[in-house]
């Protein structure tokens, strides 16, 4: 079935790096894809999310791009804060899956002072 | 901004009980979820919902699990008899579009 394989964690950075977690994604149609944060301590929310090929979901300085061709959907973000730290699920959804979303293992990501 | 709300935010409980966690979804979405996550893991889909049934469920929702949506604006997860397997957080979702979910803020449920 559909899934996604993100980069394993933990992930930490100094405070202005630049950041990049890598997903990728398996699946037999054209999903949906998404990055959500988990804060520590609260639920999940949706950060960014691209609905196909070629497009780029961006907020709050991330950016993701919805390549078909090499089935991923890297997150980037060109200088972090302490503030971002956090954890990050790359996910999916389709209609042909009735919509669950399928969500990677999730990224830990340490911003340093 | 409307959101997706959850009680309650945390749920203690004897292995064998009965557990009800609520969700409040979006008030115009039609599309309902629960989702799990075991402490450290990756999130889980169990069970989407729509028009007063289930379309779709994983293997984890098993028969000790059941949705509800009793009136206009809750739905429920109810598990019958808890298992300490079962602690984890509980994430209620919604959406209006298919492909766009909202996530409440969970409700972490510990099992002793």
């Amino acid at each position: 079935g559909d899934s996604v394989t993100q980069m394993e964690g933990p992930v930490t950075l100094s405070e202005e790096a630049f950041l990049t977690i890598n997903c990728t994604y398996t699946a037999t149609g054209y999903p949906s894809l998404f990055w959500y944060v988990q804060y520590p301590g609260e639920g999940l929310q949706l950060l960014l999310k691209a609905t196909k090929a070629d497009d780029k979901g961006s907020n709050k300085g991330f950016e993701a791009t919805y390549r078909k061709e090499t089935t991923s959907f890297h997150l980037e973000k060109g200088s972090v804060q302490v503030s971002d730290s956090a954890v990050y699920f790359c996910a999916l959804s389709a209609p042909y899956n009735n919509n669950d979303m399928r969500f990677g293992a999730g990224t830990r990501l340490t911003v340093k002072p | 901004e409307p959101e997706v709300t959850q009680t309650p935010s945390h749920q203690v409980t004897q292995m064998g009980q009965e557990v009800i966690l609520r969700c409040v979804p979006i008030s115009n979405h039609l599309y309902f979820y629960w989702y799990r996550q075991i402490l450290g893991q990756k999130v889980e889909f169990l069970v989407s919902f729509y028009n007063n049934e289930i379309s779709e469920k994983s293997e984890i929702f098993d028969d000790q699990f059941s949705v509800e949506r009793p009136d206009g604006s809750n739905f429920t997860l109810k598990i019958r008899s808890t298992k300490l397997e079962d602690s984890a957080m509980y994430f209620c979702a919604s959406s209006v579009l298919k492909y766009e979910q909202y996530f409440g803020p969970g409700t972490r449920l510990t099992v002793t």
